[in-house]
């Protein structure tokens, strides 16, 4: 099955300097990726997704990259806001028929400071 | 994409006894699936629920202490069976919504204490 690593555990960085979280997944195969924020006491939001046949994708302030040569993409979250603290965690997929539940990284608790 | 209601929210239980969550969905899902997140830990999927048929559980899970039930396309139901200490976790329904997406929504979480 698939199995995904996910750094660093924590991150800590002063208001409007940027945020990178990174990911690796093992299955070649695995063809989507998204990302979840998960805020104290609330269930994972989707807040961005990619897809493997795209190395790039952005949407205002976040970016999520994809390097399937070396099985890794990352989250990219530029003037970082106060609000944007949270738990984030990354996922993976394969294709086709059977499990077709996501895969989570261990998650990144994200703190940013006013 | 799907909105999905969950409960309870929160419940604290005591030992040896059993919890059911109910997880609602607007519309008619493609698949629906529930997760365990114990404290300040990652998302670890117990089972697929199945419409119509038997849930298929992960590694580590079994169906007598987390029997599941799908009646329909937009309801199911994950019960946690003869607590411990040990299952005090959240609980998450997840949904797929048809029509090709990979759009995986997420419900709000049922948080358990088991005492």
């Amino acid at each position: 099955g698939e199995n995904v690593e996910q750094h660093p555990s924590t991150l800590s960085v002063q208001e409007g300097d940027s945020a990178v979280i990174k990911c690796t997944y093992s299955d070649s195969a695995s063809n989507y990726f998204p990302w979840y924020k998960q805020e104290l006491g609330k269930g994972p939001q989707l807040i961005i997704d990619i897809r493997s046949n795209v190395g790039e994708k952005k949407d205002q302030r976040i970016a999520v990259t994809l390097n399937k040569t070396a099985k890794h993409f990352s989250l990219h979250i530029t003037e970082t806001q106060p609000e944007d603290s949270a738990v984030y965690f990354c996922a993976a997929i394969l294709p086709g028929g059977g499990r077709r539940a996501l895969t989570f990284g261990s998650g990144t608790r994200l703190q940013v400071q006013p | 994409s799907a909105v999905i209601s969950q409960k309870p929210s929160r419940d604290i239980c005591q030992r040896g006894t059993s919890l059911t969550i109910q997880c609602q969905v607007d519309s008619q899902v493609t698949m629906m699936f529930w997760y365990r997140q114990q404290p300040g830990q990652s998302l670890t999927l117990i089972a697929t629920a199945n419409q119509g048929s038997e849930a298929t559980y992960e590694s580590g899970f079994v169906i007598d202490k987390f029997p599941i039930s799908r009646p329909n396309l937009t309801f199911s139901t994950l019960t946690v069976s003869n607590m411990s200490p040990e299952d005090s976790s959240i609980y998450l329904c997840s949904v797929l919504v048809s029509g090709g997406s990979y759009g995986y929504t997420f419900g709000s979480g049922t948080r358990l204490t088991v005492v």
